[in-house]
């Protein structure tokens, strides 16, 4: 899982409510991301950062938020907004070359 | 956007046999890569293969790449048990993140 920390690993929230997922990093990439992930799917693009203070909406931001106030960090709030939050949330960043390296993921169930 | 396409969805084979997995996108790319992912967890990065290069090897990894018909595949030679995973490609032009496939997922059986 390189560099990249994602906590929890589990995280479980009433319908409702926002929520945040931490992702850090260490490996001094300009470059962070969002992905979610449902059951048995590929990976979907929330949001991306290429540089501190800036960042794009992906395929799916519409209910998700993010801020990139720090290099090493990157987090996503899940607001009451989005309709079907429970997934599988991965966070990654990359180099120059373009080479990604995820996190080890947030596993979010919204009841 | 564009999209690799993985095939087939999923494959299942005895330990020691060869795997190949292929993907399809749609428009020109900068680079392709493909991942591994265990279950329930973050996925690894495998093999980059740039638009200029047509084959890749890494250890038991082997990448083609054939832009003209817009493909690439993964052959895992020998298997293992271990090699159990879902796996992904992704594709990206310049300045754009990497758009992944929905993955195939191997099984080796011992």
């Amino acid at each position: 899982d390189g560099g990249i920390t994602q906590s929890p690993k589990y995280l479980f929230r009433k319908e409702g409510q926002n929520v945040t997922l931490s992702c850090e990093q260490n490996l001094n990439h300009d470059a962070m991301y969002w992905y979610r992930q449902d059951p048995g799917q590929g990976l979907r693009l929330i949001y991306y950062s290429q540089i501190v203070n800036d960042f794009q909406k992906g395929d799916i931001a519409e209910g998700y938020s993010v801020s990139r106030e720090k290099k090493e960090s990157f987090p996503l709030t899940v607001t009451s907004a989005q309709k079907n939050p429970t997934a599988f949330y991965l966070c990654a960043s990359s180099t120059r070359e373009g080479m990604v390296y995820f996190g080890p993921g947030t596993r979010l169930t919204v009841t | 956007s564009q999209q690799g396409e993985e095939d087939p969805q999923a494959l299942s084979i005895q330990e020691g046999e060869n795997a190949t997995m292929n993907c399809s996108y749609k428009t020109s790319i900068n680079n392709l890569q493909w991942y591994r992912q265990n279950s329930g967890r973050g996925l690894v990065h495998l093999i980059l293969i740039r638009s200029n290069e047509r084959e890749k090897h890494s250890g038991r990894l082997r990448v083609t790449l054939d832009t003209s018909k817009k493909s690439s595949s993964l052959l895992i030679t020998a298997s293992r048990a271990a090699d159990t995973a879902s796996y992904f490609c992704a594709t990206d032009t310049r300045n754009t993140p990497l758009v992944f496939g929905k993955g195939t997922r191997l099984s080796v059986i011992a």
